[in-house]
């Protein structure tokens, strides 16, 4: 069974700083993972997918890396600002009866104060 | 939202009584998804289709059943609604990143949410 877990629940930083968010995974054996930013009462805009054969993404202030070896993605938010408050939650397939699933992770807020 | 429109996007409802949300596409993309989001578990599986009227359970699919008759739409009634289903519901699509062949390209985009309140 997949398991995904994000660490920390909750992060709250000065605006300008660098962070990172992470990710992990209990099966290796995923073809990508996706990252998600949500918004307080909004749905998931997708952020970045990191394809197997790929170790990194990049868009804009956002960096992706994945290292299925150790089960682990991290997000990396350059030079935060107000606006990148929301919740970022990450996913990776699963493949059951023939059909892929996204496993989710249960996200990490982040706050980022002016 | 990539053309995904959730109806109705806020409802309050009885014990008992039915429901049924409506996830509306434009993009013409094959696999459909319905999740539930609630406080300390995250976003839960409750039924996916791979195509028309081809429908299967997630998670948590007890109490919930689905139907899909055109690729644009996929349903999901609660039978009868009960407060343990008091949760925001989103439908998602899934495409493969034009160009690409392999599964690894595949990405999921969802829709902006149905916040069900059931008293």
């Amino acid at each position: 069974k997949q398991e995904v877990t994000q660490i920390p629940a909750a992060l709250s930083v000065p605006e300008g700083e660098n962070l990172v968010l992470n990710c992990s995974f209990t099966d290796s054996a995923i073809y990508n993972l996706q990252w998600f930013r949500q918004d307080p009462g909004k749905g998931l805009t997708s952020l970045l997918l990191i394809q197997s054969s790929q170790r990194e993404q990049t868009s804009g202030r956002l960096n992706a890396s994945l290292d299925k070896s150790s089960g682990r993605s991290t997000l990396y938010i350059a030079a935060s600002q107000p606006g990148d408050s929301a919740t970022y939650l990450c996913a990776v397939p699963l493949l059951q009866g023939g059909s892929e699933k996204l496993v989710f992770g249960k996200g990490t807020k982040l706050t980022v104060n002016p | 939202d990539a053309g995904i429109t959730q109806s109705p996007r806020h409802k309050v409802t009885e014990t008992g009584t039915p429901v049924t949300l409506r996830c509306h596409q434009t993009e013409n993309h094959r696999y459909m998804y319905w999740y539930r989001q609630d406080p300390g578990h995250g976003l839960r599986l409750i039924h996916y289709s791979y195509g028309v009227k081809d429908t299967d359970k997630g998670e948590v699919s007890d109490g919930y059943s689905v139907s899909r008759s055109k690729t644009e739409d996929f349903l999901l009634t609660l039978e009868s609604a009960t407060s343990s289903q008091t949760s925001v519901y989103f439908c998602a699509t899934r495409y493969r990143i034009p160009g690409a062949w392999s599964s690894g390209a595949n990405v999921l985009t969802f829709g902006a949410g149905s916040r069900l309140t059931v008293l």
